[in-house]
């Protein structure tokens, strides 16, 4: 079956840490997003991608960092310069033009600072 | 730009009540309206859509009416079931880049037997 895949499912970072959490899609989606979900504040976007090569900041971009080598991957690095980093973590992806039939989203990393 | 507002959680049922989360919204033109679902330790899942005014999605026991007069989007079921505990959330496009989302601060749901 199709999906998206993240790993790990819970990760500990130690302060000043560069962590790096995984999303990986086998649905041929052109389109990647990182979200970081706190607890009364909903989902904001980090980073998203429309095509291999090339993201774009979303509204709370900084201590982040992503890459896009290939269409199915889409990894967010969590650097020692994000502050405050405890958060869960969701990837999504979406076909381009496809946007009615729904984000299709990860399970997930719960990612705590220790 | 478009914005969401929906009503604070959580909200605290018995099973088979009626439920009711308030969402309004505000936009430019009629863009599409989205309730997406989260159960607890999982990721997003569409739950249901309306593409343009006075359309009514609806999925599993769920509706919502699009409503340009209010501008609203209200969910509704009418007989919750403890599997519908989860956290819920609106949605529409962002204005003028529909491959961005913006979110409503969700709403959480639990039902007791």
């Amino acid at each position: 079956d199709g999906g998206i895949t993240q790993s790990p499912k819970y990760l500990f970072r130690k302060e000043g840490q560069n962590v790096t959490l995984s999303c990986e899609q086998n649905l041929n989606h052109d389109a990647m997003y990182w979200y970081r979900q706190d607890p009364g504040q909903g989902l904001r976007l980090i980073y998203y991608s429309q095509i291999v090569n090339d993201f774009q900041k979303g509204d709370i971009a900084e201590g982040y960092s992503v890459s896009r080598e290939k269409k199915e991957s889409f990894p967010l690095t969590v650097t020692s310069a994000q502050k405050n980093p405890t958060a869960f973590y969701l990837c999504a992806s979406i076909l381009t033009g496809q946007e009615l039939d729904g984000y299709t989203f990860g399970s997930g990393t719960r990612l705590t600072v220790v | 730009g478009n914005s969401v507002t929906q009503m604070e959680g959580p909200v605290t049922l018995s099973e088979e009540a009626f439920l009711t989360i308030n969402c309004t919204y505000t936009a430019t033109g009629y863009p599409s309206l989205f309730w997406y679902v989260q159960y607890p330790g999982e990721g997003l899942q569409l739950l249901l859509k309306a593409t343009k005014a006075d359309d009514k999605g609806s999925n599993k026991g769920f509706e919502a009416t699009y409503r340009k007069e209010t501008t609203s989007f209200h969910l509704e079921k009418g007989s919750v079931q403890v599997s519908d505990s989860a956290v819920y959330f609106c949605a529409l496009p962002n204005a003028g880049n529909n491959r961005k989302l913006i979110w409503g601060l969700g709403t959480s749901l639990a039902v007791n037997p």
